[in-house]
């Protein structure tokens, strides 16, 4: 049982570039959570998935795209990488479809560069 | 709003001794609150959560937190530290809205044990 995994591990890209980071979960959750790590601040939500087929725009969207491709596959692209988004990504899946009691699992995370 | 304030960005202990990690919430109701573990270059894990019942709550590797609702508190304890447990600790409040269940995460504790 994997849980949730991410790829890549670790990416640099330059200024203007385009990538997808991945995510997949085996745990049959119905929720699933993009978040970005800074220094000094806690994680901060980019985009959410409450089912198959929906999305939402988190905290911080902008730059960002999302796919929920199936019930175990949620996707998070940067159209035109800036260095503004040079973070550690981790995605997140919870059992439900929401509930302030939910637990959410995380990913091992993704560390992006941005030149 | 909800919102978390840790209030020691970092920490250091020996081993043996006691461990405090300080956590401050603000909610305008009855919150659920978290403390999630990272250890260097890993994803975040699940140590506790309080979710209304139990006031002192246990988690995994011997830490346990209490809920004090009066001084709207939530620290994070454990009576003897051990080097494995060196690692950024976040505190969580979680707030349900708009059809998922946000988490609000504190900026972090940096827990350093020396032998």
């Amino acid at each position: 049982n994997a849980g949730v995994t991410q790829t890549p591990k670790f990416q640099v890209l330059k200024t203007g570039q385009s990538m997808t980071l991945q995510c997949a979960q085996d745990m049959n959750h119905n929720s699933m959570y993009w978040y970005r790590q800074d220094p000094g601040m806690g994680l901060r939500l980019i985009y959410y998935s409450a089912s198959e087929g929906t999305t939402d725009k988190g905290e911080v969207p902008n730059g960002y795209n999302v796919s929920r491709l199936n019930k175990r596959e949620f996707s998070l692209r940067l159209e035109s990488a800036a260095p503004s988004q040079t973070s550690v990504y981790f995605c997140a899946s919870a059992p439900l479809a929401g509930g302030s009691t939910d637990t959410q699992y995380f990913g091992p995370g993704t560390r992006l560069t941005v030149l | 709003a909800q919102s978390v304030t840790q209030l020691d960005s970092h920490v250091s202990v020996s081993e043996g001794t006691p461990v405090l990690l300080r956590c401050n919430y603000s909610s305008s109701y009855s919150p659920s609150l978290f403390w999630y573990v990272q250890h260097p270059n890993k994803g975040l894990q699940l140590l506790l959560k309080y979710t209304s019942a139990a006031t002192l709550v246990k988690g995994i590797n011997g830490f346990e937190a209490e809920f004090k609702k009066s001084e709207t508190s939530f620290h994070l304890t454990k009576p003897s530290a051990h080097m494995s447990d060196a690692a950024e600790y976040f505190c969580v409040v979680t707030l349900f809205s708009g059809g998922y269940n946000k988490l609000i995460f504190g900026a972090g504790t940096r827990l350093a044990v020396h032998p």
